[in-house]
């Protein structure tokens, strides 16, 4: 079971947009729309920001948006805010009450 | 609103069995809508599931960990809980428990996380 690969950073200026990529197999992202992404920000737990690929939970703004095509999700965040400088994990169902996360990117408001 | 809060020791030997509790409320345990897990975040690394557990006792282990894990749950407490046999000092990372919202499979709500070291 391999962690779903991320790159490791990405960056933008404050108002800019950003994307994320993560990328599994047609065993986990390509096999189920159950890919989440959560958001990290340094000593904190994660807190989930899109689910079921493009579902935003109550209360995260809709800066946040989630696709998928194929094996590959990604996350863009639009108009960069300050407060979003902060890790990002994908996660994704894997079958058989198997989830796999990944390997996290770390995103810079420059 | 669901609350979890981790517990239990922050240091733990080499070769000795690593324990923690996690404590639910504004909730039950018991609810046919969620499992119940354990992730782990060694320091500046990525996150790693651990395994979950459902009301009934059905447990589900990452299989790169399931030799050496085992997570129980006492509804009559609300709580859950994670035992990880043969630490060594990869084992150190901060512990989060989670609750698992069944169909659309995303952890909602995390307790604060609790740093376990592995050290004699």
């Amino acid at each position: 079971q391999s962690a779903l690969t991320q790159p490791p950073s990405a960056s933008g200026s404050p108002g800019q947009s950003v994307t994320i990529s993560c990328t599994g197999t047609s065993s986990d992202v390509g096999a189920y729309n159950y890919v989440s992404w959560y958001q990290q920000h340094p000593g904190k737990a994660p807190k989930v920001m899109i689910f079921e690929v493009s579902k935003r939970p109550s209360g995260v703004p809709d800066r946040f948006s989630g696709s998928k095509s194929g094996n590959t999700a990604s996350l863009t965040v639009s108009g960069l805010q300050a407060e979003d400088e902060a890790d990002y994990y994908c996660s994704s169902y894997a079958g058989s009450n198997n989830f796999v996360f990944g390997t996290g990117t770390k995103v810079t408001v420059l | 609103q669901l609350q979890l809060q981790e517990s239990g020791p922050g240091l733990v030997k080499p070769s000795e069995t690593l324990s923690l509790t996690c404590t639910v409320s504004g909730g039950s345990i018991s609810s046919s809508s969620y499992q119940w897990g354990w992730i782990r975040q060694p320091p500046g690394q990525g996150l790693e599931r651990i395994g979950t557990i459902y009301y009934s006792g059905n447990t589900y282990y990452n299989p790169s960990l399931k030799s050496r894990v085992t997570i129980s749950v006492d509804t009559s407490k609300n709580q859950f809980s994670l035992k990880l046999s043969s630490v060594t000092a990869a084992d150190t990372a901060v512990y989060y428990c989670a609750s698992l919202w069944l169909a659309p499979y995303y952890f909602d709500y995390w307790g604060q996380g609790t740093l376990v070291t592995v050290s004699s």
